[in-house]
């Protein structure tokens, strides 16, 4: 059973520092990693993608991948109260390249 | 105008009515997805389906079908719907030979 992993929170930061949101997977032959934000009764909105091994730096978000550890995180620089929601990891289904494998998500609380 | 809408947003029904969720996309991608989230449980692929003549069962199927009218449309029935059902569906999007998918914003569906 292939599985992807998150502590299910939840995280709470206070205004202006980094919140690290981790994801472990299963599946060792997995290429491709997404992280996606949640606001409670809403869509999932993709915010980061990530192939290759080191860092990916988006604005305040960093994607980290380690594939040998088989892990990737989410670094929110300078968390603000509107980043409070939950962060679901995904991966490619390596066994199947048309569907992602999905974590539970961690939720976010960032407080002013 | 939204690249993937969802219709109806909310829909209350009762035990045994047959229901559809109707998904469009303006992105132009060949992929389509359903799923449902339940609190606790994360997102739960349903059907997915790469062009009109593709359709594939996803981890939860049973009690649901779905119709690919065309390759901007994707629809969603419940026969005969029952209150555990009730749940968020989502209706996502990706283009041929990615993994992203970009979701729609959801019905939040109520069987009585």
């Amino acid at each position: 059973q292939k599985e992807v992993e998150q502590n299910s929170g939840p995280l709470s930061v206070p205004e202006g520092a980094i919140a690290s949101l981790n994801c472990t997977y299963s599946d060792r032959v997995s290429q491709s990693f997404f992280w996606y934000r949640q606001y409670s009764g809403k869509s999932p909105e993709l915010i980061m993608s990530i192939y290759s091994n080191g860092d990916k730096e988006d604005g305040r978000f960093t994607a980290q991948l380690n594939k040998a550890s088989q892990y990737v995180s989410l670094l929110i620089r300078d968390s603000q109260p509107s980043d409070s929601a939950t962060y679901l990891c995904a991966v490619n289904d390596a066994g199947n390249n048309r569907k992602l494998i999905w974590g539970l998500g961690t939720s976010l609380a960032v407080n002013p | 105008d939204a690249d993937v809408t969802q219709t109806p947003r909310n829909r209350i029904t009762k035990t045994g009515k047959r229901i559809m969720l109707e998904c469009s996309q303006t992105k132009g991608h060949d992929r389509m997805y359903w799923y449902r989230q339940d609190p606790g449980l994360g997102l739960r692929l349903i059907y997915y389906s790469f062009d009109v003549k593709d359709i594939n069962k996803g981890e939860i199927s049973d009690g649901y079908s779905v119709s690919r009218q065309a390759q901007a449309k994707f629809s969603l029935s419940l026969e005969s719907a029952i209150p555990n059902q009730t749940a968020l569906y989502f209706c996502a999007t990706s283009d041929l030979g990615r993994y992203e998918q970009y979701f729609g914003p959801g019905t939040r569906l109520t069987v009585t």
